[in-house]
Parts: C-alpha cells; structure tokens; sequence
C-alpha cells in the first residue's frame, strides 16, 4: 500500500515564524498535493506538483509556497505564520491515472496552531 | 468549472438502520468520482470510486455508490451502520490526467446512535 507520511502530527507555531510542513511518500507517484481543511469548508487545494521542481497553484495559494527537490518529497512553506492560517493541513499522493488503483491517498494530517 | 455538493452537513442514525449519503456534482465530461471517509483525526481514506462501466460501485466497510448521470447524483449507501462508521464523508469529483484536479464537497458528517 502508498503511504504518505507527514513529520509532524500537531504544531504550535508563533505569528510571523516559518513554517515547515513536510510530506513524504512511498511509491514513486509524480502527483503530490497540500490541502488544508477547515470546519464548513472542507478541503482546498493550495498547490500541488507534479514532477520535481514543478508546481502548479491551487485554489487558496496566497501566504503559501513549496518545495519539491526530490520525487518522494513535497513540503509546505507558511512564508510568515498568521493566525488565518490555524487550519488541518493534509497531504496527498496521486497514483497514476491509467488503471484501477487511480486515487488519491492522504496523509494523517497535521493540526498546526499559529499563536 | 468543476463542482460537488453535499447537501446534509450532519446526519444521525441508529446503529443497525440504513445509511444514505447524498451527493450531487457539475462536470463538463464523464467525470471521476469518489468517496472518501475520515476518522477523527486522521487523514481520508478512500471508500470506492467510479471511473467507468457498472454505474453501482461496492467499496470497503460495506459501503456502495450508484452513479446516476440524470440526476448528477453518486450517493454512498450501507444497508446497516455500525457504530464505528461515525467519521466525515467526502464526496469528490475530478478527471484524470496530471494537470487535473479533484474537488471534494464539504463533507457529510455522520453521528450514529445507540
């Protein structure tokens, strides 16, 4: 099975740090994807990528950026933590299209707290 | 542009009754769909999904979906909850490719009762 691992389960960050959410996966997929997810809202895509040193914006890119040097990695930045961005940020791994395995699979989140 | 909607935020049920999770969406083509169920917290993990063929899809933990083009619907059904299905659902609509995006819904969540 695809795992994806995020380092970091909970984080409390203070306004204006810069923050790290990093997101590793398994099984060589090309597509990788940060959402957050809020109360009423659901998920929104911030950025994905798609090859190393690709990436494309999602739907709420602003105040994020990221970082893909290696296939197998795709990180998060939060250039200067605000408290608007309190949210559960998940990671996800996209299989391949061709086939019947095509989907996504999530990481287990990470609750990250700006005080 | 692509569109879901799930129309019961929360839904309550009695352990053993029948189980049905709504879900409408707007795509230009055939689309991708899927569902997913999320524990609290813990990441989504993937019910069942419908690409093509047999429009009444069987997923994991007794869950199946049935895509009906008229009405735009891909609605989760379990004849019979059991408590541990108390979670979040999530309803998804995309397309495949690698420039392609999934839009999930906001999420039904489901309370299951004694």
């Amino acid at each position: 099975d695809v795992k994806v691992t995020q380092s970091s389960r909970y984080l409390v960050k203070r306004t204006g740090e810069k923050v790290f959410l990093e997101c590793v996966q398994d099984m060589d997929h090309e597509n990788m994807f940060w959402y957050r997810q809020d109360p009423g809202l659901g998920l929104r895509l911030i950025y994905f990528s798609y090859d190393v040193k690709m990436k494309e914006k999602g739907d709420i890119p602003e105040g994020y950026s990221v970082s893909r040097e290696k296939k197998e990695r795709f990180s998060l930045i939060l250039e200067s933590a605000s408290t608007n961005q309190t949210s559960m940020y998940l990671c996800a791994s996209r299989s391949p299209p061709a086939g019947a395995n095509y989907g996504y699979t999530f990481g287990s989140g990470t609750r990250l707290t700006v005080v | 542009a692509q569109s879901v909607t799930q129309p019961d935020i929360h839904i309550t049920v009695s352990e053993g009754a029948s189980l049905e999770l709504r879900c409408n969406y707007s795509y230009g083509a055939t689309p991708y769909l899927f569902w997913y169920v999320q524990s609290p917290g813990q990441g989504l993990q993937l019910l069942l999904k419908y690409f093509s063929g047999d429009t009444l899809v069987q997923g994991i933990k007794g869950f199946e979906a049935e895509f009906k083009r008229s009405q735009s619907s891909f609605n989760l059904r379990k004849p019979s909850v059991h408590w541990s299905d108390a979670a979040e659902y999530f309803c998804a609509v995309g397309a495949s490719g690698g420039y392609q995006k999934v839009t999930f819904g906001i999420g039904t969540k489901l309370q299951v009762i004694p």
